[in-house]
């Protein structure tokens, strides 16, 4: 079972501020990262599927980099907005065989306070 | 609309009393697989499914059954429910593989007394 870990816990960003957090993964047998966001009584939404060291993708004011030689993934969101509140789920996946499934971090919880 | 489908939305149960949470997708997916989501963990996968009649142990298989008799249909079997499976659980899908962006469905809380 691989270690991803996700910093901060949480966060409290006021509107209009940008922000971004971590996700911190195995660099050995990389094979892809996901991101996905998580609203309250719903269910997770994928973001982004990377799998290229320096690797940059994009969806609105979200974006996130990829460097697998470190073992790390920064999501970032530009200029926050109230809707923008959810969990922020990254997962990585290897190569090494074993179960075939996603590994999950627990999650960067943000909060954006109008 | 594309989607993935999990019945009941919310489950009481009493410890013993096999149980089924059924999980069914309309995008041709390949790939599916069950998660459960405890509090101060991470999403953990119980099964997945490569394919029709192709099932596997994720990480977390203990106390689980699935099978997969069609493509769209994943159900989730607790055979004999104790209070350790209290929890909320995603079936997903996918194109092909965990490599795939995953699909969710809307989560399936459970409480085992």
């Amino acid at each position: 079972i691989l270690n991803v870990e996700q910093s901060p816990q949480s966060l409290h960003v006021q509107e209009g501020d940008s922000t971004n957090f971590t996700c911190s993964f195995p660099s050995s047998n990389f094979y892809a990262l996901h991101w996905y966001r998580w609203e309250t009584a719903k269910s997770p939404e994928a973001l982004f599927v990377m799998t290229l060291n320096g690797d940059e993708k994009k969806k609105g004011r979200i974006s996130a980099t990829l460097n697998t030689k470190e073992g790390y993934s920064y999501l970032y969101i530009k200029g926050s907005q109230p809707e923008d509140s959810a969990t922020y789920l990254c997962a990585s996946l290897d190569s090494g065989g074993g179960a075939d499934g996603l590994t999950f971090g627990k999650g960067t919880h943000l909060i954006i306070q109008p | 609309e594309a989607q993935v489908t999990q019945n009941p939305r919310y489950l009481i149960t009493v410890t013993g009393k096999k149980l089924t949470v059924t999980c069914s997708q309309n995008m041709n997916h390949e790939y599916m697989s069950w998660y459960r989501q405890d509090p101060g963990l991470g999403l953990r996968q119980i099964y997945y499914s490569m394919n029709v009649e192709v099932t596997d142990k994720g990480d977390v298989p203990e106390g689980y059954k699935v099978s997969r008799k069609e493509k769209r249909n994943f159900p989730l079997i607790l055979e004999s429910p104790s209070p350790n499976q209290t929890s909320l659980y995603f079936c997903a899908s996918s194109l092909q593989s965990s490599y795939n962006e995953q699909f969710f469905g809307p989560g399936t809380r459970l409480t085992v007394l």
